[in-house]
């Protein structure tokens, strides 16, 4: 069965450091997706990446970047220079239905990150 | 483009009553999905249709709930017969199918959700 786990359930770090998150997934598939949301205070899941199984190359976008390792099966994420505003709980999410039919995402329980000024 | 939005925000009920929430996907959206949040977890999956049709549902949608989208756009989700145990965050999402085999995992875009108080 899939499985999505974020073992850091809190960090909080001072502006301006770097922060990484944890995410390890299992699935017995060899197609999959991985993602990332972003659940601000609001309550909305914002959308960061999505990343299939067959592409290992790792993405940076701003101060986001994403490093993911199919032998380790994580899909870490990296905020540099951490700002108040980064403040949020991320989900790490598995979607792997495609022989199934399968559309549903697993998430992971979530990282709150506290970014103090 | 709007997003999702959902209607009401905010719900609180008496134990034992009936609530039903609605969902308004992004326009051309033709994948529509119901999670359910509870406090400290991450979003479980409730059931998602492609266009009108129902084609998937999670064990964790029981005989008091059931979910339509009569007509590929809207959805509506109904609780019957309220329990305290129903309290959480139930959080709407859509996306676009597209016609390629690598897009089979579409990207799902989440509404503000709608956050269920059972007395």
């Amino acid at each position: 069965a899939q499985k999505v786990t974020q073992a850091q359930t809190e960090i909080s770090v001072v502006e301006k450091e770097d922060v990484t998150l944890d995410c390890v997934y299992e699935t017995r598939d060899t197609t999959y997706y991985l993602f990332w949301y972003k659940q601000p205070p609001s309550g909305e899941l914002v959308f960061l990446i999505r990343r299939n199984s067959f592409d290992e190359q790792n993405e940076i976008s701003g101060r986001y970047s994403w490093n993911f390792q199919k032998s380790t099966s994580s899909f870490n994420f990296t905020i540099t220079a951490s700002q108040v505003v980064d403040s949020a709980v991320y989900f790490c999410a598995l979607s792997d239905g495609l022989d199934t039919g399968r559309r549903a995402l697993t998430f992971g329980s979530g990282t709150r990150l506290q970014v103090q000024p | 483009d709007t997003g999702v939005s959902q209607d009401p925000r905010h719900k609180i009920t008496k134990r034992g009553q009936n609530v039903t929430f609605r969902c308004d996907p992004i326009s051309e959206h033709n994948r529509l999905y119901w999670y359910r949040q509870t406090l400290g977890q991450g979003p479980e999956f409730l059931t998602y249709f492609q266009n009108e049709a129902q084609l998937e549902k999670s064990r964790l949608l029981s005989d008091r709930f059931s979910a339509e989208r009569p007509k590929g756009s809207f959805s509506t989700l109904e609780i019957q017969r309220t329990e305290q145990g129903d309290s959480a965050m139930y959080l709407c999402a859509s996306s676009y199918l597209g016609s390629f085999l690598a897009d089979w995992a579409d990207t799902q875009y989440f509404g503000p959700g709608t956050r269920l108080t059972v007395l």
